[in-house]
């Protein structure tokens, strides 16, 4: 299994600031995933993180609201920007060791709170 | 487009007894994998339990099995022998081998009764 954490693990912020969240693995890993979480809510993929190259974002996600940067193969960030009380939800970093099962282990999540 | 169905949205069970968290799917890809996975209160996603398309057998994994029926597209969670840790957010989801996408149902909050 994984060993996956992120920083921080919760934050109260400012409408209009930016939060970036950070994710470090334990192993090198081809593919990362940036999931949000509403309250309430399922898992929504806000983008994949590739090294090397751009991320991919899902449809309603955009590169000036979630910046990603994936500089090594265990280590990559999210950016929340210009956040707004919508923004308020569990972050999870999730990543995909390959092999048989594709399956995806998670990170402990951040929960962040905007006012 | 592939689709995960989870119908409860809550369930109580008794401690010590068993509970079958249900989900179904839909997918026009053959090959493909199925999971589970518990969300505490705290948050994180903690992965259960794998089942693949092509697995005969279906998947055990301690107190928790699969009960994979591939021509009904269901593939239900069975947790035997509730304990109270075992409250939580339980969640169905599905990924098409090869793929980079895992799609997730809405979640069955469990509670579990002392």
């Amino acid at each position: 299994s994984a060993v996956i954490s992120q920083k921080p693990s919760r934050d109260i912020c400012q409408r209009g600031t930016s939060l970036t969240i950070q994710c470090q693995v334990d192993s090198q890993v081809t593919m990362m995933f940036w999931y949000r979480q509403q309250p309430g809510q399922s898992l929504t993929l806000i983008a994949t993180a590739n090294q090397g190259s751009e991320a991919t974002y899902e449809s309603g996600f955009v590169i000036d609201k979630f910046p990603i940067s994936r500089p090594n193969l265990t280590f990559s960030t999210l950016t929340v920007s210009n956040m707004s009380p919508e923004d308020s939800s569990i972050y999870l970093c999730s990543v995909d060791y390959g092999g048989y099962t594709d399956t995806q282990y998670f990170g402990p999540g951040t929960r962040l709170t905007v006012l | 487009a592939q689709k995960i169905t989870q119908t409860q949205p809550g369930m109580f069970v008794q401690e010590k007894e068993a509970v079958t968290l249900d989900c179904t799917y839909d997918t026009s890809d053959q090959s493909y994998g199925l999971f589970w996975y518990k969300q505490p209160s705290s948050g994180e996603m903690i992965f259960l339990i794998y089942q693949g398309s092509y697995d005969e057998q279906n998947a055990t994994e301690g107190r928790y099995s699969l009960n994979f029926q591939k021509a009904r597209k269901s593939a239900n969670l069975v947790i035997s022998a509730s304990q109270l840790g075992d409250s939580a957010m339980y969640f169905c989801a599905m990924r098409d081998t090869g793929g980079f996408k895992t799609i997730f149902g809405a979640g069955t909050r469990l509670f579990v009764k002392a």
